[in-house]
Parts: C-alpha cells; structure tokens; sequence
C-alpha cells in the first residue's frame, strides 16, 4: 500500500458526460501528479500541484481540470467525455518536488467511456 | 526534450533465468532514474532507484546501476521467479526544470514460466 488512495476505482460513463476523479496523497505529501496510462499513449504526464498551486502542466487535454485543495486532496475533473479518454488514471504524490524525490502512485481509477 | 527508451516485449523466461531488461534515456540535465513495476491489475510500485552518476539501486534481488557515459539504467535479476511476473517502467526525473515529474518508457512485460 503506497497510502495514495484514489476513488472511484472504477467508472463507466457515456461519451459527452463529465466525472471527477479523486485523490488523497501520502501523509505529509505536499505534491500531487496525475498520469494517463492508455494502451497506445503509454504512461503520460498530465499535471502537477504542490501545495495548492499548479507547478507543471503536461499533455493535458483542455477538457480536463484540476485542483488541489487546502487539505492538499486534488480532483481531476475529465468533461466533453470521448471514447479515447478511456485509460486508467494515476495519482501519484510525493514530499517535495525535488528530481531525487521518491513518487509514490495510488492504484489508480479505471475509466471507460461507451 | 527528456525520453526514456525500454527493450521492447514481452519478454519470456523461465523460473530462475537471468533477467535483464534494457533502458537508455536522452536528458539535457542530471536526472534521477528509476523502476517502477506494475503487477497485473494494480498501480505502479517503486522498485528501485538512483539519484546520480555510477549509484546503483537495489531491491528483492533487483539491480540497475546509473551509467552516465552510456545513458542506461538496465535492470537486471539474478534468478527470476513466476512472482516477478508484470510491467516494469523505467523512468527519470530531471533535476534543474522547477517541476520533477517523471518521464516514463513505454513499458517491459515480462512473464516468467514454471
């Protein structure tokens, strides 16, 4: 158990619908990052927040959002659903936002767009 | 820009045979590397890492040591077993871009057989 805890572990929706993934970092963790795995993209970097504030974007689709809140939990939000964004979605969080700093990843949300 | 670049898969063993799986990155600073392992139907698990030039890292029997002059990190084992079977990411992370996230390979299945 990494202590990234992400819900919900599954969805399926329908393509045009929006839905928020959510995500708790390790005790103490002050970064945040959200990843999408997908069959033909591989693992891709989507966003990064430390301490509330958006630190670097990545191949992040202007249908997506994200937030990191006071209590530093952060929310994906996916809208304008298509069948492409079906992947699974990673959080991941580390203490700091160093290059030698250990990420650690949730077991991540599967989404399946229909 | 930075890219990890892994041996292509899947790759087949049998329990107890060496194990090496090839990764070389391209990156414009001094980045850290690592493996991450990716067991099926579960996240990403860090298996090892390092931080600098000639650093190996190690665990459950895992090694990779950070070569610079030939920009690798190959993961090695001495004797595999059928629990080893999953997904193993190389990956670095640059140091000197103000955010650390991690670039990725596109991933080694490996599946060891009785």
């Amino acid at each position: 158990d990494s202590g990234v805890t992400q819900t919900p572990k599954h969805l399926i929706t329908a393509t045009g619908q929006r839905v928020t993934l959510r995500c708790s970092p390790r005790s103490g963790d002050l970064s945040v990052y959200w990843y999408q795995q997908s069959l033909d993209q591989g693992l891709q970097f989507l966003i990064q927040y430390y301490n509330g504030e958006e630190r670097a974007k990545g191949n992040i689709l202007e249908r997506f959002s994200a937030q990191q809140f006071p209590d530093l939990h952060s929310e994906l939000n996916l809208s304008s659903l298509e069948l492409g964004d079906s992947a699974l979605y990673f959080c991941a969080s580390s203490v700091a936002t160093g290059s030698g700093n250990t990420i650690y990843f949730g077991e991540g949300s599967w989404l399946t767009v229909v | 820009g930075d890219s990890v670049t892994q041996m292509e898969g899947p790759v087949t063993l049998s329990e107890e045979a060496f194990l090496t799986i090839n990764c070389t990155y391209t990156a414009t600073g001094y980045p850290s590397l690592f493996w991450y392992v990716q067991y099926p139907g579960e996240g990403l698990q860090l298996l090892l890492k390092a931080t600098k030039a000639d650093d190996k890292g190690s665990n459950k029997g895992f090694e990779a040591t950070y070569r610079k002059e030939t920009t690798s990190f190959h993961l090695e084992k001495g004797s595999v077993q059928v629990s080893d079977s999953a997904v193993y990411f190389c990956a670095l992370s640059e140091s000197g871009a103000g955010s650390y996230q991690l670039t990725f390979g596109k991933g080694t299945k490996l599946s060891v057989i009785p």
